[in-house]
């Protein structure tokens, strides 16, 4: 019963494509997050919604969009895909902002993006 | 603009000693701090969260502390197991321009010897 799932884990395309990963979390949070950690793991917040509204936009290219059909969904869609965007991307969630600061943020196993 | 810095990078240490992580950050105006622990090819588990108001955690081996005026934290960990291997990440919670979000620092990666 994994709380965060993202699907895929591993994903290999080449540059220009159209790309989706998918998350999901089963804990009942009103908060999803999409983070990107580079090449030195670093990892930096990209867009957060909260109850499907997006809250959060970093600056992310506009070929990353985020959708959040329900509160327990957030996929991100990647148009034209480059090089540089290679890196794992996590999802996370957390029971919201509605519940205080002082809230744990849960993380799904990453998908780690490939551009050739 | 926060910065979050975590120093060593990389830290070996012999089963069964106890070791201290580092943490620091710019900007004292910090919710919460958070320590997370990353496994190779795995997302990230929340491991302690220290409010601002608080002076530390602990939870089991682990103990977090937290010096918001000098932007520090620590995390103390007793009686190292190898299972204890892994990267080890403090992320800070503040607001910024109307919005809430965590600043990560680099890591810990942390390998303890057999």
């Amino acid at each position: 019963d994994t709380a965060v799932s993202q699907t895929p884990k591993y994903l290999v395309t080449q540059m220009g494509n159209d790309k989706s990963i998918k998350c999901e979390q089963n804990l009942g949070h009103d908060t999803m997050y999409w983070y990107k950690q580079d090449s030195k793991k670093f990892l930096k917040i990209m867009f957060s919604y909260n109850n499907k509204e997006l809250i959060i936009n970093e600056t992310v290219p506009n070929r990353f969009s985020p959708k959040s059909p329900d509160k327990a969904h957030l996929n991100l869609h990647i148009n034209s895909l480059e090089l540089g965007d290679s890196a794992v991307y996590f999802c996370a969630s957390s029971r919201g902002i509605s519940q205080g600061r002082n809230e744990k943020l849960f993380f799904g196993s990453g998908t780690q993006l490939s551009v050739l | 603009k926060q910065e979050v810095t975590q120093i060593p990078a990389a830290l070996s240490v012999p089963e069964g000693e106890n070791l201290v992580l580092n943490c620091s950050f710019t900007d004292s105006a910090i919710y919460n701090l958070q320590w997370f622990r990353q496994d190779p090819g795995k997302g990230l588990t929340s491991l302690l969260l220290i409010q601002s108001s608080q002076r530390e955690q602990t939870s089991g081996r682990l103990n977090a502390s937290l010096d918001k005026s000098s932007g520090r934290s620590t995390l103390y960990i007793a009686a190292s197991q190898p299972g204890d291997s892994a990267t080890y990440l403090c992320a800070v919670r503040q607001r910024d321009f109307g919005n809430e979000k965590l600043t990560f620092g680099t890591g810990t990666r942390l390998t303890i010897i057999p």
